[in-house]
């Protein structure tokens, strides 16, 4: 099956700096690749997505890559602000396979004011 | 419109006890998923269920089952509770193949 690995485990940046969240899949079949974005407490939301058709896509202040040949894919986030404080998840998905999502073990994200 | 529903939020159990974990979705879709959250493993995939009436096991069925009677719910059960299951349990629901997934509020479940 499909192996997500993400990094870094943890990741602090100074409020206005930007961040970079890296993941690589092993499934070169894996069509579909979203961020979620999870706040302490809550239930994960997506933030953005990327098909792999598409080699980048951007939301305002995020950004999404991804090197199919590699088989990586990347979230950058631009001048943060506290609010971006969470843990984000990558996942990979194929859609032959019972739909099924492989999360990334996920990104502990701290901007510091 | 509510999305995904979990029911209940929080819950104790004693080792050996049985329960089951309500996921209820309001936006018509066919696939739904439970998984399990545990610190450093990010989201396992315990089972999922691609139309009414079907479910299927993802990496980590051991000591679990699930039932998809109305396309609407998604049932999670665990018959004889161990404390390896203490966890937070997400339900979540997507449209069709490789749309967004819309997940539950989370059910904590602590097992002593």
């Amino acid at each position: 099956g499909e192996n997500v690995e993400q990094h870094p485990s943890t990741l602090s940046v100074q409020e206005g700096d930007s961040a970079v969240i890296k993941c690589t899949y092993s499934d070169s079949a894996s069509n579909y690749f979203p961020w979620y974005k999870q706040e302490l407490g809550k239930r994960p939301q997506l933030i953005i997505d990327i098909r792999s058709n598409v080699g980048e896509k951007k939301d305002q202040r995020i950004a999404v890559t991804l090197n199919k040949t590699a088989k990586h894919f990347s979230l950058h986030i631009t001048e943060t602000q506290p609010e971006d404080s969470a843990v984000y998840f990558c996942a990979a998905h194929r859609s032959n396979t019972g739909n099924q999502f492989y999360f990334g073990t996920g990104t502990s994200l701290t901007v510091i004011p | 419109n509510a999305g995904v529903t979990q029911t209940p939020k929080f819950r104790v159990l004693k080792t050996g006890q049985s329960m089951t974990l309500l996921c209820a979705q309001d936006m018509n879709h066919e696939y739904m998923y439970w998984y399990r959250q545990d610190p450093g493993m990010g989201l396992r995939l315990i089972h999922y269920s691609v139309g009414e009436g079907t479910t299927a096991k993802g990496e980590v069925p051991d000591g679990y089952n699930v039932s998809r009677l109305k396309k609407q719910n998604f049932l999670l059960g665990l018959e004889s509770a161990a404390p390896s299951q203490t966890s937070v349990y997400f339900c979540a629901s997507t449209r069709t193949g490789g749309t967004e997934a819309f997940f539950g509020q989370g059910t904590r479940l602590t097992v002593v």
